[in-house]
């Protein structure tokens, strides 16, 4: 089983909601990703967890929050958004073993987002 | 930093027609190359890998090899299907802060037509 679950599918909010994005592995993975993609662009990583705990953000807006209950679940928090932020936000999971360059991240089908 | 350049698309073939997608990468060290594949409405899928220079990378009639002379990981296919029609994203891996992250080329559209 390779398989990244996200929940919901699609998401419409407004700029004064609060909503979450979840994302669940159970492959036994140590490293999960938070990546926003644009329309017709490349993924864009937001954040890194290893070992539940977070390794890299990368300079992203305080209205987005990550949080890693446990090694199965990721969870984006939103608050605040602004339209800008209409994406498709995906999650990955990797092994990540410390050491290892050659990992395979394996991507959940994304929700798509939409802020009114 | 590290970096991928992909080849612009988008890119129209006509069924069973010979693909080619060129990536060349700038990296320190050397990184593990990759394609994945997006079809749409979809997540990414990984289509193939390479660890090391010389590596060739086969997954669904797709080829692509690692050349480190020449910093570059090229994708093939001798014959499309309307199937494949999709993006395609060339990236490779770099770690940072204890993880592991990808760099992924911009994407090359790909469209099969029957």
């Amino acid at each position: 089983d390779t398989e990244v679950t996200q929940t919901p599918k699609h998401l419409v909010m407004g700029m004064t909601n609060k909503k979450s994005l979840k994302c669940e592995q159970h492959m036994g993975h140590r490293a999960m990703y938070w990546y926003k993609q644009k329309a017709k662009k490349p993924p864009e990583l937001m954040f890194v967890y290893s070992y539940e705990k977070l390794s890299i953000n990368e300079s992203v807006p305080s209205r987005f929050s990550p949080e890693c209950p446990n090694s199965s679940l990721l969870n984006l928090h939103l608050h605040a958004l602004q339209p800008e932020d209409s994406a498709l936000y995906l999650c990955a999971s990797s092994q990540d073993p410390p050491g290892a360059l050659k990992n395979i991240q394996y991507f959940g089908a994304g929700t798509r987002l939409s802020v009114l | 930093g590290n970096s991928v350049t992909q080849m612009e698309g988008p890119v129209t073939l006509s069924e069973e027609a010979f693909l080619t997608i060129n990536c060349t990468y700038t990296a320190t060290g050397y990184p593990s190359l990759f394609w994945y594949v997006q079809y749409p409405g979809e997540g990414l899928q990984l289509l193939l890998k390479a660890t090391k220079a010389d590596d060739k990378g086969s997954n669904k009639g797709f080829e692509a090899t690692y050349r480190k002379e020449t910093t570059s990981f090229h994708l093939e296919k001798g014959s499309v299907q309307v199937s494949d029609s999709a993006v395609y994203f060339c990236a490779l891996s770099d770690r940072q802060g204890g993880s592991e992250k990808l760099v992924f080329g911009k994407g090359t559209k790909l469209t099969v037509n029957p």
